[in-house]
């Protein structure tokens, strides 16, 4: 199986700075990583992903790294507004398989 | 496109009784899952269809758990002798089912044992 490592837990921030989280997985057969925003009361919502063939991924002030010798990604939320303030959640995905394993997640406060 | 359906979207049940939780995927997904949200462990894999069959129900609590899909319009969670520790969202999502594809999650059922 595999496991996802995700930290921090919490992670407060002012507007207008970004925001950084980082991920850890253990099974170098994974190759899709997706990235989750769950907003109070609301269902996760995919925001990015990235899989194995790339080492960055950039759309509208998200940035996904992707090291696989490390077995580490990273979620980068550049110019962070109040509206960015959620839980997010990292995953992984092996290659013989459909199923997600998720991290433990990271609210994320950004204060104006 | 409604999304994936879940109901109830709340549910209050009495310790020992039983709760089923229902989920209706995607039209055309072939792969529906369900987890299990709390604050303390995030979320948790339960279990997973592909194509309605049973694939991989590793993060089921063996003993009063189950969940089916008996066609691909819905499958059905249920918690038999429901305990406080069973309180949590649960949460279906179902996928196309290619390997890199992603999930749409249900809005979840809130499932309070009391």
């Amino acid at each position: 199986g595999e496991q996802v490592e995700q930290l921090p837990s919490i992670l407060r921030v002012q507007e207008g700075s970004s925001a950084s989280i980082n991920c850890t997985y253990e099974n170098s057969a994974s190759n899709y990583f997706p990235w989750y925003k769950q907003e109070p009361g609301e269902n996760p919502k995919l925001i990015i992903d990235i899989r194995s063939n790339m080492e960055r991924k950039q759309t509208q002030g998200l940035i996904v790294l992707l090291d696989k010798k490390a077995k580490r990604f990273s979620l980068h939320i550049t110019d962070t507004q109040p509206g960015d303030s959620a839980m997010y959640f990292c995953a992984a995905r092996d290659s013989g398989y459909n199923k997600l394993t998720f991290g433990k997640g990271t609210v994320l406060l950004v204060s104006p | 496109n409604a999304g994936v359906i879940q109901t109830p979207r709340h549910k209050v049940t009495g310790k020992g009784q039983e709760a089923t939780l229902w989920c209706e995927p995607i039209s055309g997904h072939s792969a529906v899952f369900w987890y299990r949200q709390t604050i303390v462990q995030g979320l948790e894999f339960l279990t997973y269809f592909r194509n309605q069959a049973p694939i991989d129900d590793s993060g089921m609590p063996k003993e009063r758990f189950s969940a089916q899909m008996p066609n691909q319009s819905h499958s059905t969670l249920k918690i038999q002798s429901t305990q406080p520790q069973d309180s949590a969202v649960y949460l279906c999502a179902s996928s196309p089912g290619q390997a890199n594809s992603d999930y749409t999650f249900g809005s979840g059922t809130r499932l309070l044992v009391i």
